[in-house]
């Protein structure tokens, strides 16, 4: 079991909103940012939000991110079909002498 | 732009150890910024951190607790790489391997290599 809590699966269709939700505890979202990764078939995760709502050069401004507490969301609006993949949120836990820890994965379908 | 070039056997035996090693452009392995990580991904465990070396005046290392006994990460200046050693692995380290950067976030990722633990 990963230690932050995703939802496996969301869908949508093109042009809707969807958000994917990250969940986890005060020694790993209650104290750090978290990031979110889109990862495609074959490929390595891709940086997609860091530091809770932040946009590396080049990631449309159609995603975005949050955080609250011990909990984070990613929203995706104006669905694409590629932005069909799997999402993973990460966080920087502090338990256990420190640990990169991560979500289950999230796979989007654009229906 | 940081570059990072994954090598090593993609058929490891059990009881053996998994080398693999990591080159790296576009940064030094002595940054003072950076941390270079070893994550894996597999169907069964997701995406698992196993540890990270990390210069700041002295080398440091930091490792998963469920790997402590077994793993080693070592930095080589000399070629600007890092590398991972898994020993005594079992059907259970069966995974994809990556090496990641990370400043304060895992930013750069390598292109990952698929292991198998199989006799």
């Amino acid at each position: 079991q990963s230690v932050l809590t995703q939802p496996p699966s969301a869908s949508g269709t093109p042009g809707q909103r969807v958000t994917i939700s990250c969940s986890g505890s005060s020694s790993n979202l209650g104290s750090n940012t978290v990031n979110w990764y889109q990862q495609l078939p074959g490929t390595a995760p891709k940086l997609l939000i860091y530091d809770n709502n932040q946009r590396p050069s080049g990631v449309p401004d159609r995603f975005s991110g949050s955080k609250s507490g011990t909990s984070a969301s990613l929203a995706i609006s104006g669905l694409h079909s590629e932005d069909e993949a799997n999402y993973y949120c990460a966080v920087w836990d502090d338990s256990l002498n420190g640990r990169w820890v991560f979500g289950g994965g999230t796979k989007l379908t654009v229906l | 732009q940081v570059q990072l070039q994954q090598s090593g056997p993609g058929l490891v035996k059990p009881s053996q150890t998994l080398s693999l090693t990591c080159a790296i452009s576009g940064d030094s392995v002595s940054s003072k910024n950076a941390a270079w990580n070893w994550i894996r991904q597999s169907p069964s465990r997701g995406l698992e951190w196993l540890g990270r070396t990390y210069y700041r005046s002295r080398w440091n290392n930091g490792y998963a607790v469920s790997m402590k006994s077994r793993i080693t990460i070592n930095p080589d200046t000399s070629k600007n790489q890092f590398s991972l050693h898994l020993n005594s692995v079992t059907p259970e380290d069966t995974a994809v391997y990556y090496c990641v950067r990370s400043q304060g976030y895992l930013d750069y990722w390598g292109q990952g290599i698929p292991v198998t633990v199989s006799s």
